[in-house]
């Protein structure tokens, strides 16, 4: 079975733009989960996303959005990039049952640099 | 609200000697525990989980982690730690996978 998959791996924006992420999650699982990571803050939840529908949010501000389609594929776009916005941003799937116990699995991650 | 605390740093073992990496959590209600590894550029893999039952958990790689509710403690253990151990470990916690909330990891140096 292949793995969570995130494209691109690197990315390098200026201050202003805005970015859009991709995550292809394992098959057969619906529930995606997307983390920033940096050096200061650590791994940090964004939101998670199961069944095209947010289930939860993280603390982060609304420039932070993201989207699942009905293939379970999910995208985080950020807006009005700032400096503080570059990270590692983990991606992460689980096919999660009733009783939600089900293992998470990352994706590489995709680098991203705000110039 | 919950939170989870590693407050080691960075530690360094000999390869063969063991390891304990320490975890204490913050959690209203009862605890899902997960111990992650993330080597340097990739994503994170997980070691193992606990949700319920027995409080000695084993996981891959040797790894095993000991859940203690009274001291809010999930420790992570390897008897004889391997050269490809070095890696930074992160301990979680959360209602469900997909919304841990993680510590800020232990970078672990192994020396030959």
């Amino acid at each position: 079975k292949a793995g969570v998959t995130q494209t691109p791996r690197y990315l390098i924006k200026t201050r202003g733009q805005q970015v859009t992420l991709s995550c292809s999650p394992i098959s057969g699982h619906r529930s995606v989960s997307w983390y920033q990571q940096t050096p200061g803050q650590g791994l940090q939840f964004l939101f998670e996303y199961f069944s095209e529908t947010q289930r939860n949010k993280g603390n982060f501000p609304g420039r932070f959005s993201g989207r699942q389609f009905s293939n379970s594929r999910s995208e985080m776009n950020v807006s009005t990039l700032e400096l503080g916005d570059s990270a590692l941003y983990l991606c992460a799937s689980s096919s999660l049952s009733g009783a939600n116990t089900d293992t998470q699995y990352f994706g590489p991650g995709t680098r991203l640099t705000v110039l | 609200a919950q939170s989870v605390t590693q407050p080691d740093i960075h530690i360094t073992v000999s390869e063969g000697a063991s390891l304990e990496l320490r975890c204490n959590y913050s959690y209203g209600a009862t605890p899902y525990l997960f111990w992650y590894v993330q080597s340097p550029g990739q994503g994170l893999q997980l070691l193992l989980k606990y949700f319920s039952g027995d409080t000695l958990v084993q996981g891959i790689k040797g790894f095993e982690a000991e859940f203690k509710r009274s001291q809010s403690s999930f420790n992570l253990r390897k008897p004889s730690v391997h050269w490809s151990d070095a890696a930074e470990y992160f301990c979680a916690v959360g209602a469900y996978a997909g919304k841990s909330t993680f510590g800020d990891g232990t970078t672990l140096t192994v020396k030959p």
